[in-house]
């Protein structure tokens, strides 16, 4: 069974602190992709990755995708509140090829 | 664009009963999902679409049924609603493989069944 496992499963910082967050495989995905959900809406996207090693930005936030491409981080610089929210990962592997959501990474940033 | 919609936002309904949530995109977009998103389990695949008159199961079919008659729109029926089925649910459309382009979501419709 093909799973994307997030950590940390919850995360609380202070706003102007950076913070990490993984998605792990032990299966190859074609491409990671990374949503923001908040509160009481949809998932939104924010980006796709699909070389491995590719390194992507979106202004304060910075998306890497694994050599292997069996993992993927999101690197948050000077977290503010409005980054409040579910972190998704997701992808479809190499081999099963089902696009599968990853266990989340709940983020609260305080003011 | 108003992207994909989903209606009803909230929906209270007994043990028993049946209900259609509605589903309609305005993107042109092939592909369209049905998922369901509970604590502790993540997002599950209910069903999905990946053009206008064809549709398959997905993770957790059982209890529901879709149909696809235009590109526009997809709803979910629930055929004799249980507590089991009390969850958020979220519609979802893509222009194609979603490993590719990723999704668009609804905003959800909150379910309870009492």
């Amino acid at each position: 069974t093909q799973l994307l496992e997030q950590s940390p499963q919850f995360l609380s910082i202070q706003e102007g602190e950076n913070l990490t967050v993984y998605c792990n495989s032990s299966s190859v995905f074609s491409s990671l992709q990374w949503y923001r959900q908040e509160p009481g809406e949809g998932p939104v996207l924010l980006v796709t990755v699909v070389t491995g090693g590719e390194v992507k930005k979106l202004k304060r936030l910075t998306f890497q995708f694994g050599d292997a491409r069996k993992d993927s981080s999101l690197h948050i610089t000077a977290a503010q509140p409005g980054d409040t929210g579910l972190y998704l990962c997701a992808g479809a592997s190499v081999a099963a090829y089902k696009y599968i959501f990853g266990t989340g990474t709940r983020l609260k940033v305080l003011a | 664009n108003a992207g994909v919609t989903q209606t009803p936002k909230f929906q209270v309904l007994k043990t028993g009963q049946s209900m259609t949530l509605q589903c309609a995109q305005d993107m042109n977009h092939e592909y369209m999902s049905w998922y369901r998103q509970d604590p502790g389990m993540g997002l599950r695949l209910i069903h999905y679409s990946v053009g206008a008159g064809i549709t398959d199961q997905g993770e957790v079919p059982n209890g529901y049924n879709v149909s696809r008659s235009t590109t526009e729109d997809f709803p979910l029926r629930l055929l004799s609603a249980a507590p089991s089925q009390t969850s958020v649910y979220f519609c979802a459309s893509s222009p194609g493989d979603s490993a590719n382009y990723g999704y668009t979501f609804g905003s959800g419709t909150r379910l309870t069944v009492v």
